[in-house]
C-alpha cells in the first residue's frame, strides 16, 4: 500500500479484555516496530520485527502484551487482561531494513482506551 | 541508556517572533529526527540529522545537530499560526530503535 495501516483506528476495551491490533506495512518494508504513546508523552518502543522474526520486545511492558508477524507482512498487538495504563494510541512504523536513515514511516495508530 | 530531553517542554509563541526548541541526548549517535504530530494525528517526518554539522531548513524551520555536544536545536523563525503543534525529536540508539523526547507542545498565538 502507500502508507503504513493500522487498524482499527480507536478501540474501547472494558478492563480485563483481550484485545489485537493490527498493522499493514509498506509492502516490501521488511522492518516493522511498535511503539507506545501515552498522552502527552513521546512514543515509546515496544518490539521490532525483521520479516517474521521478532529481534527486540526489550519495550513491551508485561507479559499481557504479545505481538507476532507470522508471514512478515502484516503483524498483530495482543493485550491480555487489559489494564487502565494500558491506555494509550499505539503506533506501527515500518522501514526497508532496520532503523533507516531517512528515518520511519509511522501509520495514524490506534488510540486504545481501556474503561 | 539514552535518554533524550526536550526544552521547553511547553512553548507560548506571538506571531512573527523568533524561538529555538533545543534536544539533548546522553549517549553517543550520530543519527537524529525531528518530527511534528497535530493533535490526535500520527507523526510527520520534518527533518533527518545524520552527521556532526548537519544544517536541514525548511520554510520557517531549521534544525541543526551538534554531535559533540549532543544537542540538537529547532529554529522556528517568523512563526506563523500553521506551526502550532507538539514538536519531538528522536535519537538513534545503537541501530536498534528511535528513542523519542518528551515533545514541545508549541502554541502560536496571533
Amino acid at each position: 500500500g502507500a502508507g503504513v495501516s493500522q487498524s482499527p483506528r480507536y478501540k474501547v476495551a472494558k478492563r480485563g479484555q483481550d484485545v489485537a491490533l493490527r498493522c499493514d506495512p509498506i509492502s516490501g518494508h521488511v522492518s516493522l516496530f511498535w511503539y507506545q504513546q501515552a498522552l502527552g508523552q513521546g512514543p515509546e518502543f515496544l518490539t521490532y520485527f525483521q520479516n517474521e522474526a521478532q529481534l527486540d520486545k526489550s519495550g513491551l511492558p508485561s507479559d499481557r502484551f504479545f505481538a507476532e508477524r507470522p508471514e512478515g507482512s502484516v503483524s498483530t498487538l495482543k493485550i491480555q487482561r487489559t489494564q487502565q495504563e494500558d491506555s494509550a494510541v499505539y503506533l506501527c512504523a515500518s522501514s526497508l531494513v532496520g532503523v533507516p536513515s531517512y528515518g520511519y514511516t509511522f501509520g495514524s495508530g490506534t488510540r486504545l482506551t481501556v474503561v | 541508556e539514552l535518554k533524550v530531553e526536550q526544552n521547553p517542554l511547553f512553548l507560548s509563541m506571538q506571531e512573527g517572533k523568533n524561538y529555538t526548541i533545543y534536544c539533548n541526548y546522553s549517549t553517543t549517535s550520530d543519527r537524529l529526527y525531528w518530527y511534528r504530530q497535530d493533535p490526535g494525528k500520527s507523526l510527520e517526518s520534518l527533518f533527518v540529522l545524520l552527521s556532526n554539522g548537519a544544517v536541514k531548513q525548511e520554510g520557517r524551520l531549521m534544525a541543526s545537530l551538534d554531535t559533540k555536544a549532543r544537542l540538537s536545536t529547532l529554529h522556528i523563525t517568523a512563526a506563523v499560526h500553521d506551526l502550532s503543534a507538539t514538536y519531538f525529536c528522536a535519537v538513534d540508539n545503537y541501530g536498534q530503535n528511535f528513542v523519542f523526547g518528551p515533545g514541545t507542545r508549541l502554541s502560536v498565538l496571533p
